[in-house]
């Protein structure tokens, strides 16, 4: 069960460059998120989706843009890298329906240096 | 007010001790309450969770109370082991717009010494 999967594992960029994050889960999960995590301030929300088709902006959007072509993908994209970008980014899908009770589960991270 | 205040930010105990990790909120609108452990390398997993009518819950070794007046509440872990070493996260979560909203305690890095 392999839950949710993030790639690339690691990547070094330079400035001005893009990339497209990809994150995928098989637990048939309506929403998903992107988070980036950054030393002394925990998680924060970049986009999230809640459902095939649909995306919204969530605290940090600017300088990404996301996707969600099928139910199970979530892509993220930097069309310009910029070394603020430097960062861990997770990726995490939950079950649907609003419920506030429902926990989060994450992938296992992509490490992003934007040089 | 969106903030989760967690504190401290890092913590030192000895094998068998009871490390305390405590966070604070003010928007009375969160309802639900989970902590999050992570590994280095790992991305974070759900430890427990508790909602704001239960005053504690606990899970094995791990006690989350609750103080909704106060708008606070803790994780306790009992007999701590250095397989505990970990970074913990609490976070307060509401429904907004048709979605979870999670925010997110900015971390406690802890140290078990055996």
């Amino acid at each position: 069960n392999a839950g949710v999967t993030q790639t690339p594992k690691f990547r070094v960029l330079k400035t001005g460059q893009s990339m497209t994050l990809l994150c995928a889960q098989d637990m048939n999960h309506e929403y998903m998120y992107w988070y980036r995590q950054d030393p002394g301030m925990g998680l924060r929300l970049i986009h999230y989706s809640v459902g095939e088709g649909t995306t919204a902006k969530g605290e940090v959007p600017d300088g990404y843009n996301v996707s969600r072509l099928k139910k199970q993908n979530f892509l993220l994209g930097l069309e310009s890298a910029a070394p603020s970008q430097t960062s861990v980014y997770f990726c995490a899908s939950s079950y649907r329906r609003g419920a506030s009770n429902q926990p989060q589960h994450f992938g296992d991270g992509t490490r992003l240096s934007i040089l | 007010q969106q903030q989760v205040k967690q504190s401290p930010q890092s913590l030192i105990v000895q094998k068998g001790g009871i490390p305390i990790i405590n966070c604070a909120y003010e928007n009375t609108a969160f309802d639900y309450f989970p902590w999050y452990q992570q590994f280095p390398g790992k991305g974070p997993a759900l430890l427990i969770a508790i909602r704001p009518d239960v005053s504690e819950k606990k899970e094995g070794r791990f006690t989350i109370s609750f103080n909704k007046s106060a708008k606070q509440f803790s994780l306790h872990i009992m007999d701590s082991q250095p397989g505990d070493s970990a970074t913990y996260f609490c976070a307060a979560s509401r429904n907004s717009g048709g979605y979870q909203k999670v925010t997110f305690g900015t971390g406690t890095k802890l140290q078990v010494i055996p």
